[in-house]
């Protein structure tokens, strides 16, 4: 069975601090893709990242960063000095080899970053 | 280039209506899917397509349908509109079919139903 699970509903911090976003993931599948979106108030998704199953490592886009873990089944996301301006959901998905452009959603997390 | 776009942007409907909802991909994509976005399931795919044909469809009651027209361009409609079908429809477009590439969302359409 497919599932994403983003333990963490709300994360409220202050600015310039260092926040992690956690994702776990199940999947049967050897050949999987996993996806981050930041959704912000005014509600459209946006892409972050894509990762295949095949590629462990981890990557760095200016404040932005990703671990993924297979032996934990995780994907998690890390926002270093966090601003303002990334307060926002911020869903973690799946897409399975055969399932085309099928992607399983987490529950989301919302940030909240204060002044 | 231009992004996702959908019509309309918000709609108030009445139960047992139906409703039709518009989606234009970006310029040169070819596979469009659809999303149901509500707070009690969150996001949830109802179905993608790709050269006028569905190549996946989720777990919703036929109510929903879609199609894609040839100009990739695609609408979704629900039947016998229902209280729970109150939600943000949300499409994105992808220049793959049939791999994880990434997709562009568009802004969605919020449908009320009454």
């Amino acid at each position: 069975a497919q599932k994403v699970t983003q333990a963490q509903t709300e994360i409220s911090v202050v600015e310039k601090e260092d926040v992690t976003l956690d994702c776990v993931y199940e999947t049967r599948d050897t050949t999987y893709y996993l996806f981050w979106y930041k959704q912000p108030p005014s509600g459209e998704l946006v892409f972050l990242i894509r990762r295949n199953s095949f590629d462990e490592q981890n990557e760095i886009s200016g404040r932005y960063s990703w671990n993924f873990q297979k032996s934990t089944s995780s994907f998690n996301f890390t926002i270093t000095a966090s601003q303002v301006v990334d307060s926002a959901v911020y869903f973690c998905a799946l897409s399975e080899r055969n399932q085309g452009g099928k992607l399983i959603f987490g529950q989301g997390t919302e940030l909240s970053v204060k002044p | 280039k231009a992004g996702v776009t959908q019509t309309p942007r918000y709609l108030i409907k009445t139960r047992g209506q139906q409703v039709t909802l518009s989606c234009s991909p970006i310029s040169g994509h070819r596979s469009v899917s659809w999303y149901q976005q509500t707070p009690g399931q969150g996001l949830q795919f109802l179905f993608e397509y790709f050269s006028e044909t569905q190549r996946n469809k989720g777990n919703f009651p036929g109510r929903f349908s879609g199609r894609q027209f040839s100009n990739s361009r695609s609408e979704m409609n629900v039947s016998t509109l229902e209280l729970g079908d109150s939600a943000l429809y949300l499409c994105a477009s992808s220049p793959l079919a049939g791999g994880p590439g990434e997709q562009y969302f568009g802004p969605g359409t919020r449908l009320t139903v009454t």
